[in-house]
């Protein structure tokens, strides 16, 4: 497809468990972007990959959270040990550099029981 | 430090009607500034940006905003609110310089018109 994808859609997990949420961005995009939106909130940043490295990872929350995205394309956010407070929207984003415009894919909601 | 405030968390309008939804920006230089809105169960989609040329910006779906540095505003406004206008809109602000990437969202205004 044309656009940012992101799989899965929703995804319930219980308390403690590991999760991995992938992002697909636009071909030929070499920035990508993780955001997160709780609940009646605006996404707040997570992590910035120019390329295969992260540049900037200082939204991330704590050290449960971490991406990669080792081939310069896809990117995964894995949560390990989830919380309840992590259930979010997890947004992926990507744009043809760091500094041009970012689209936005539809999102993972996640959902910790 | 950079930030956006906006000042409504829920706006209501008549169809038909004028649309404002206001956003003050923080930042000690000119940023970029856009306004995206996000439907239920879409993706945020891009209105319109501010990119340091014409104050007055024109976006898609008959939505404008206009940049007043004196006001530190950039309100998004539309002169006839249509049905399908109903959604959450999020301005957001970028820190201007070579290298910056990162996207500041303020906390959204859900937009409800009423038929």
């Amino acid at each position: 497809g044309a656009g940012v994808s992101q799989t899965p859609s929703n995804k319930v997990t219980e308390k403690g468990k590991y999760v991995e949420l992938r992002c697909d961005p636009i071909s030929g995009h070499t920035a990508l972007y993780w955001y997160r939106q709780s609940l009646g909130q605006g996404p707040e940043f997570l992590i910035y990959f120019q390329g295969t490295g992260a540049a900037d990872d200082s939204g991330l929350p704590n050290d449960r959270f971490f991406a990669v995205r080792p081939e310069g394309s896809v990117s995964t956010l894995k949560i390990q040990r989830t919380e309840r407070g992590d259930s979010a929207v997890y947004l992926c984003a990507s744009s043809q550099t760091g500094n041009t415009e970012a689209f936005f894919g539809q999102g993972t909601r996640l959902t910790v029981v | 430090a950079q930030s956006v405030t906006q000042l409504d968390s829920h706006v209501s309008v008549s169809e038909g009607t004028p649309v404002l939804l206001r956003c003050n920006y923080s930042s000690s230089y000119s940023p970029s500034l856009f306004w995206y809105v996000q439907h239920p169960n879409k993706g945020l989609q891009l209105l319109l940006k501010y990119t340091s040329a014409a104050t007055l910006v024109k976006g898609i779906n008959g939505f404008e905003a206009e940049f007043k540095k004196s006001e530190t505003s950039f309100h998004l406004t539309k002169p006839s609110a249509h049905m399908s206008d109903a959604a959450e809109y999020f301005c957001v602000v970028r820190p201007p310089g070579s290298g910056t990437y990162k996207y500041i969202f303020g906390t959204g205004t859900r937009l409800k018109v009423l038929a």
